[in-house]
C-alpha cells in the first residue's frame, strides 16, 4: 500500500495561473480532504468529501475548487493563483466512523506551493 | 477555535519519559481525544486516541481525567526522532474528515 500520495512535492506558481495538486488513496478510504498549513500555524480545512460525487466546504474555501470522481483521487484546483496561497498543502484520507470504531486520518507528505 | 489547549513548547531528555498535557475543558459526551504528530516537513501521523478509560499501544500511552477536561499523551522512553509538533484533537465520531487542529506543541527532545 502506497497509502496517501500526493503530486507534486514542489510547484511554484506566478500570480493568475492555475494548476490541480492531485491527491490518490489506495485504501479504499470513503472520507478525504485537503488542508492547508502556513507557517507557525496548525492545519486549517479547505474542503473535503465523504464519497465519491459529494463535496463540502471547510473552513478555508475561497480560491479553491474539488471533485470527486472516484474513490481513490480528490484533486484540489488553483483556479487563479495568488501569494496568500502560498503554503504548504495536505491531503487526509479515512474509512467512515462508525459507533464500534473511530477513524483516524491517514495524510500525505504535502505540496509545498510558492505563489510569486 | 481549535477547541484544546496546549503549551506552545517543551522539552525532554532522551530517554526519559515526555508527558504532553492538553485541557479540553469544554469537551462534550460524544467526543473522543485525539493525538496526531507532525515530523519537520512530513505529513501528520496519527499516535492514539481514547474516550474516558486510559489507552495505550506501541507508540504511547494516553490518561484522560476523569471529568474528562484534560489529558496526557506519554511518551515513555523519547528519543531524538520523536522531537515534532504534536496536536490534541477533540473527534465527535461523525466528523473525523474535518479536524480542528491548533498551534500543538513542539517537543524537543534533546541529547
Amino acid at each position: 500500500n502506497a497509502g496517501v500520495t500526493q503530486t507534486p512535492k514542489f510547484q511554484v506558481l506566478k500570480t493568475g495561473q492555475s494548476m490541480t495538486l492531485q491527491c490518490a488513496q489506495d485504501m479504499n478510504h470513503e472520507y478525504m480532504s485537503w488542508y492547508r498549513q502556513d507557517p507557525g500555524m496548525g492545519l486549517r480545512l479547505i474542503h473535503y468529501s465523504v464519497g465519491a460525487g459529494i463535496t463540502d466546504q471547510g473552513e478555508v474555501p475561497n480560491g479553491y475548487n474539488v471533485s470527486r470522481s472516484t474513490t481513490e483521487d480528490f484533486p484540489l484546483r488553483l483556479l487563479s493563483a495568488a501569494p496568500s496561497q502560498t503554503s504548504v498543502y495536505f491531503c487526509a484520507s479515512s474509512p467512515p466512523p462508525s459507533i464500534f470504531y473511530n477513524s483516524p486520518l491517514h495524510f500525505g507528505n504535502g505540496t509545498r506551493l510558492t505563489v510569486t | 477555535d481549535a477547541k484544546t489547549t496546549q503549551p506552545p513548547s517543551m522539552d525532554c531528555a532522551e530517554g526519559r519519559a515526555a508527558n504532553l498535557p492538553c485541557n479540553h475543558s469544554t469537551i462534550s459526551g460524544n467526543e473522543y481525544v485525539y493525538w496526531y504528530r507532525q515530523i519537520h516537513s512530513q505529513g501528520p501521523q496519527y499516535i492514539i486516541h481514547g474516550l474516558k478509560n486510559n489507552e495505550t499501544n506501541e507508540m504511547a500511552s494516553l490518561i484522560i481525567t476523569e471529568d474528562r477536561k484534560s489529558s496526557t499523551l506519554i511518551l515513555p522512553h523519547a528519543t531524538l526522532r520523536d522531537t515534532a509538533v504534536y496536536y490534541c484533537i477533540r473527534q465527535t465520531g461523525g466528523s473525523n474528515y474535518k479536524l480542528t487542529f491548533g498551534k500543538g506543541t513542539l517537543l524537543t527532545v534533546n541529547p
